[in-house]
């Protein structure tokens, strides 16, 4: 299957710094790329949808000045966390959507904020 | 709720015995995937299967969908306690946007 690269796989960083979190597709163009958070022995919850060249779309309780997302092509995505708190702790994961409407999740990103 | 829910919610068995989890959803999807996740870590894509398709094998895997009950299942043979994860179903509605369900906890003894 197509393959999504998500960079960095942990990171851990200070209470108020930014953390930034990339989201590549290496074998296919991806217009649409999803993020998503999953709190400890929780399921995964949609954050935004990205979409190339144009501006994430929200769900709703994600706050879009804290959580920043670029697309700025078919093949990256980017997320960063704005002054990161310790309750932002938590998994975060990418998902491209391909030519055929299937999504391809990344790894994952262990966010510690400290 | 949660489009996708798994049944059941945790599950405890012997190695080499069977595991199956159930997903029920509520809305029309396009496909529905299964995913593993061990503890702490990402996830591990199993299975996708069309809304057309009705059942489909990998491996140890064995995957049914029933559209008109709106329900899968994942059926785990031989389990192993690498097997030892939580499972999840997704369901695609929406062009590439994945609702989770809750998850199974799979425990595998040795």
């Amino acid at each position: 299957g197509a393959v999504v690269s998500q960079h960095p796989s942990r990171v851990i960083c200070k209470s108020g710094t930014s953390v930034k979190i990339e989201c590549r597709s290496l074998d296919f163009q991806a217009t649409t790329m999803f993020w998503y958070r999953q709190f400890p022995k929780q399921s995964l919850m949609l954050m935004a949808t990205s979409n190339e060249g144009s501006k994430a779309t929200y769900e709703q309780g994600v706050e879009k000045d804290k959580f920043l997302i670029n697309h700025a092509s078919l093949t990256l995505s980017t997320l960063t966390v704005t002054s990161a708190h310790p309750e932002d702790s938590s998994f975060y994961i990418c998902s491209a959507r391909g030519q055929l409407f299937e999504a391809f999740f990344g790894q994952g990103t262990r966010l510690t904020v400290v | 709720s949660q489009q996708g829910e798994e049944d059941p919610q945790a599950l405890s068995i012997q190695e080499g015995e069977n595991a199956t989890m159930n997903c029920s959803y509520k809305t029309s999807i396009n496909n529905l995937q299964w995913y593993r996740q061990n503890s702490g870590r990402g996830l591990v894509h199993l299975i996708l299967i069309r809304s057309n398709e009705r059942e489909k094998h990998s491996g140890r895997l064995r995957v049914t969908l029933d559209t008109s009950k709106k329900s899968s299942s994942l059926l785990i043979t031989a389990s192993r306690a690498a097997d030892t994860a939580s499972y999840f179903c997704a369901t695609d509605e929406n062009a590439g946007k994945s609702t989770f369900g809750d998850g199974t906890t799979l425990t595998v003894k040795p």
